[in-house]
Parts: structure tokens; sequence; C-alpha cells
């Protein structure tokens, strides 16, 4: 079974804060997606990557970086973390495009 | 116009009865289609993919109207591990845009 797992279930940051988000799959899967959830908004692609060392931007990367340095981590980086950041984070999976997406468990970002 | 659009609910339902919702798209050169299903404060896990013909996994029946740009999903003999929301995913070129969910939730 796939496992995605997400390193922190929970974070409280302070507005300016540097972030990570790190994202780890056990799969071999080709295809890593960050992810974030809002109520009544859906899940929005903030980044993702096809191939180590490659991204490509999704419908709102403003405000965050990714890096996959080896095949099995996608790490998501808030340079300077702000209020309108806060929410809830999904890391994504996947051996074939488009589907299925595997997603971790997700972390809930609070920025104060 | 949101590309991929829900009624959040929520669906309030006995244990054993029918419960159907749909979910329209906009863009009618739309490829692929899928169910996704998230418990509450749990990630999302995909319920089954939407076939032009229809299809079937069990209690779950799914349906694509291209003509009308939604598809559906139905759930026969609804049980209580079926609250949860359910997400619909549309794919264009391999991008995949998410509906905001609708929730449903099965009393005994």
């Amino acid at each position: 079974d796939v496992k995605v797992t997400q390193s922190s279930r929970y974070l409280v940051k302070r507005t300016g804060e540097k972030v990570f988000l790190e994202c780890v799959q056990d799969m071999d899967h080709e295809n890593m997606f960050w992810y974030r959830q809002d109520p009544g908004l859906g899940l929005r692609l903030i980044y993702f990557s096809y191939d180590v060392k490659m991204k490509e931007k999704g419908d709102i990367p403003e405000g965050y970086s990714v890096s996959r340095e080896k095949k099995e981590r996608f790490s998501l980086i808030l340079e300077s973390a702000s209020t309108n950041q806060t929410s809830m984070y999904l890391c994504a999976s996947s051996f074939d495009r488009p589907s299925p997406l595997h997603f971790g468990n997700g972390t809930r970002l609070t920025v104060t | 116009r949101k590309e991929v659009e829900q009624d959040p609910g929520p669906f309030n339902v006995p244990e054993g009865a029918t419960v159907a919702f749909n979910c329209t798209y906009s863009n009618s050169a739309s490829q692929s289609f899928f169910w996704y299903r998230q418990d509450c404060r749990k990630e999302p896990k995909l319920l089954m993919s939407v076939y032009s013909s229809g299809n079937e996994d069990g209690r779950f029946t799914a349906q694509l109207n291209r003509a009308s740009q939604y598809i559906s999903l139905l759930i026969r003999d609804s049980k209580l591990s079926d609250s949860a929301t359910y997400l619909c995913v549309v794919n264009k070129d391999y991008k995949l845009s998410f509906g905001a969910g609708t929730t449903v939730t099965v009393r005994a």
C-alpha cells in the first residue's frame, strides 16, 4: 500500500518565519504534488514535480517554493509566512498522470 | 465561474436510504472524471473513476453526462460509514480541478 508521509500534523508559525513542510513517499512515484485545502474552495494546486529536480507552478504558487532533490521527497517552503497562508496543506503522489493521487494525512498550518 | 461546482450539502439521510448528488464542470474539453472521498479530518482517497458509459462499484454508481457537463454519484442502501465529504475531480490535459465537496451524513 502506498504511504505518503507528511512530517508534521500541526504547525504554528509566526508571520515572517520561513516554514518547511516535508513530504516523503515510499512507492517510487514519479509525480508529487502540493495542494492547499480551504473551506468552500476545494483543493488548489500550489506546485508539482514530475521528476527529480524538476518543478512546475500550479494555480497558486505565489509565496511558495519547492524542492525535490530526491525522488521520494518533495518539500514545500514558505519563504516568509503570512496569515493568509493559514490552511491545510496536502501532499500527494501518483505513479501515472492524472490519477490516482495518494495523499498524505495533511499538515494544518496556522500563521499568527 | 468555478471550474468544478458542487452542492456543499449537507445531505442528511437515514440508514438504508438512497442519496444522489451532482457535480458540474465548466470546460467541455475535460477528459476524465473521478470521485474522491474525504472523511472528517482525513486525507482524500480515490473512490472511483467515472466512465462515459457509467459504472458501478458495489453500492456506488457514477454517471457522466457530457452534453450537460455534469457527473453524478448515487449511493444505495446508505451505511453510517458512508458519512463523508465527496469530492468531484475533473481532469483536462493532466491538470486536476477539485470541487469543494458535497457532505453526506447518514444517521441511524
